[in-house]
């Protein structure tokens, strides 16, 4: 059964400063890989998705990046503003589920 | 594009009742169409995953008698909560899927709160 970590499970750093999100899965037979935002009590927002072909995609601030081999990817946020902040949630498809695994989110805080 | 609209947002009902949610593509014909729920503090978890025009499939330890799911257009999928009670509160979204292919993105709802009191 595929298996999704999100680390850290909360980061906090001022504006202006550039972080990196990590995801790991389990199967790496997976078809994409997608991250999204959620903010509180609120449905999501899709940010980038990485088809399993592929090593990266990029929008704007954010770079999502994914090692299928080795089970990773890593979102890049760059010059953080505080209204990045918001729980960050990586999904993968595949590895025996036709729907998404989600991990349990990073909850990321950047302070004025 | 690709939107997908739930109704309602969110919804309050007593123990017992049944409460019906729709999750609907508006500009895409979905033929796959996903059911999650989120509990305070946690992820997403699959519920179950329906086809238009066949019976939904259930992820282990979800009810399928519990949880009625029709997908009856390329359009509206809808989850029934049936004989609701407190333990079933949660954030349930939906999700649908373009292409017939396993890589294509899955789009969401804006999802529905449900409260049984």
């Amino acid at each position: 059964k595929q298996e999704v970590t999100q680390i850290p499970a909360a980061l906090s750093v001022p504006e202006g400063e550039n972080l990196v999100l990590n995801c790991s899965f389990t199967d790496s037979a997976i078809y994409n890989l997608q991250w999204f935002r959620q903010d509180p009590g609120k449905g999501l927002t899709s940010l980038l998705l990485i088809q399993s072909s592929q090593r990266e995609q990029t929008s704007g601030r954010l770079n999502a990046s994914l090692d299928k081999s080795s089970g990773r990817s890593t979102l890049y946020i760059a010059a953080s503003q505080p209204g990045d902040s918001a729980t960050y949630l990586c999904a993968v498809g595949g590895g025996g589920a036709d729907g998404l695994t989600f991990g349990k989110g990073t909850h990321l805080i950047i302070q004025p | 594009g690709a939107v997908v609209s739930q109704h309602p947002s969110w919804v309050i009902c007593k123990s017992g009742t049944s409460v019906k949610i729709e999750c609907r593509s508006l500009d895409f014909q979905a033929t796959t169409m996903f059911w999650y729920r989120q509990f305070p503090k946690q992820s997403l978890m699959l519920m179950a995953t329906s086809n238009e025009g066949s019976k939904a499939t259930y992820e282990q330890g979800v009810e399928k008698d519990k949880f009625l799911i029709n997908h009856a257009s390329l359009t509206l999928s809808t989850l029934t909560v049936t004989s609701a009670h407190p333990e079933d509160s949660s954030f349930y979204i939906c999700s649908a899927r373009a292409g017939t292919g396993l890589g294509y993105e899955q789009y969401f709802g804006p999802g529905t709160r449900l409260t049984v009191t």
